[in-house]
């Protein structure tokens, strides 16, 4: 089974610098899609970045950008000139692309706190 | 356009009692998905259906939970005799299919508590 692993419980930021968000999964499959959602204070989860396993260039987003290595099956989550609004939990997302499979798996999340 | 609604957004029960969340998905999404998100843990999977079929179910759904599309549109959740373990806020999230990334889009959740 594939698990998606966040080391960092609670980051912090400057307004403006840019922060880091690490992830890491483990897999036997050679396909399959990643995706960083940001969930704020009780409101709804969003999509803020996804990427498929086969494209080597990085996806970007904007201020969000992303650190693929597929070989060390580790996918962080760059937020540049960081804004108050990016406050929000933030989760590493799974999902197959083969065998039918359409559930996400998450990681356990990174709290993101954004100073003024 | 609208997004994902949930209802309620808020329940609380009494163990041993049932209790019934439905989701509405965008209009256009034929795939739509229930998670189960538990404080300081992220969503985990507990079905999907594809039109009315439900084509994926986690070891997570246990007996006392049943879901349905009857129509392809609408789902309900349905838990019986509700645990304290329950407690939790429970996702839908829905789909267009057929697309390279299949984003899924999420509701607002209804956050239960089971006293």
């Amino acid at each position: 089974a594939q698990t998606v692993t966040q080391s960092q419980p609670e980051m912090s930021v400057q307004e403006a610098e840019t922060v880091t968000l690490s992830c890491t999964y483990d897999t036997s499959e050679s396909d399959y899609y990643l995706f960083w959602y940001k969930q704020p204070p009780s409101r709804q989860m969003i999509l803020v970045i996804r990427q498929e396993a086969y494209k080597q260039q990085n996806a970007t987003e904007n201020r969000f950008s992303v650190n693929f290595q597929k070989a060390a099956k580790s996918f962080s989550l760059k937020i540049s000139d960081s804004q108050l609004g990016d406050a929000a939990m933030y989760f590493c997302a799974y999902r197959s692309a083969t065998g039918g499979s359409e559930k996400l798996v998450f990681g356990k999340g990174t709290k993101l706190t954004v100073n003024p | 356009d609208t997004g994902v609604s949930q209802d309620p957004r808020h329940k609380i029960t009494k163990r041993g009692q049932n209790v019934t969340f439905r989701c509405d998905p965008i209009s256009e999404h034929n795939r739509l998905y229930w998670y189960r998100q538990t404080l300081g843990q992220g969503p985990e999977f507990l079905t999907y259906f594809q039109n009315e079929a439900q084509l994926e179910k986690s070891r997570l759904l246990s007996d006392r939970f049943s879901a349905e599309r009857p129509k392809g549109s609408f789902s309900t959740l349905e838990i019986q005799r509700t645990e304290q373990g329950d407690s939790a806020m429970y996702l839908c999230a829905s789909s267009r299919g057929a697309t390279l990334y299949n984003e899924q889009f999420f509701g607002p959740g209804t956050r239960l508590t089971v006293l």
